[in-house]
């Protein structure tokens, strides 16, 4: 069975730049996660998903961030401009959404702003 | 407010010594907690995860971690450290709807 996958594993753009990332889930599951791992700390949550519906976007830069999950299936988030202190690694994750509390984590889309 | 402290920022051990990561976790209700390692350029993979009963619990790789309530702890321990444990490793409590992740440990192997 395929893990979770994420594309592209590495993105180097200047800075107003706009990026978007792909993540498609194991199959199945339907809570998504998008979480941001700046260097050296742990993951934080931007955006969960149960299903289609965005349930927590809380933690979503809203001015310049963005995401969308059509289908329920795959997800795209995007940043439009990137600025410099976006650079990080952006993990998605998936999850079957009973909450067992495993995640499933793609290896992540690791973003470097210039 | 919920939140996971690893003291620990990096640890040293030599292959074959014993090792424990320490995790401190603040939550008011009665915590899932998680332990997760990470490889260079990996995502995230789940070592084990303590719900409730057997405060002492087994993961993969020959991990084991004890949830010590009265302490607020959830620490990590391998009896003999190999070359291949060489990770940084993420200790999370589990809220509705979201993992809250520490810091994280960086473990270096010596030979």
């Amino acid at each position: 069975e395929a893990g979770v996958v994420q594309s592209p594993r590495y993105k180097i753009i200047e800075k107003k730049q706009p990026v978007a990332f792909w993540c498609n889930p194991i199959s199945g599951h339907n809570t998504l996660y998008w979480y941001l791992q700046n260097l050296g700390q742990g993951p934080e949550l931007l955006i969960r998903y149960e299903n289609e519906e965005a349930v927590d976007d809380s933690q979503l830069p809203k001015d310049r961030f963005s995401a969308e999950r059509l289908k329920g299936v795959d997800s795209t988030l995007k940043i439009q401009p990137a600025e410099l202190g976006d650079s990080a690694v952006y993990l998605c994750a998936s999850s079957l959404g009973d909450f067992t509390g495993e995640l499933f984590f793609g290896e992540g889309s690791r973003l470097t702003v210039l | 407010a919920q939140s996971v402290t690893q003291p620990d920022i990096h640890i040293t051990v030599s292959e074959g010594a014993s090792l424990e990561l320490r995790c401190n976790y603040s939550y008011g209700a009665t915590p899932y907690l998680f332990w997760y390692v990470q490889s260079p350029g990996q995502g995230l993979q789940l070592l084990l995860k303590y719900f409730s009963g057997d405060t002492l619990v087994q993961g993969i790789k020959g991990f084991e971690a004890e949830f010590k309530r009265s302490q607020s702890s959830f620490n990590l321990r391998k009896p003999s450290v190999h070359w291949s444990d060489a990770a940084e490793y993420f200790c999370a409590v589990g809220v509705p709807g979201k993992l809250i992740f520490g810091q994280g440990t960086t473990l270096q192997v010596k030979p």
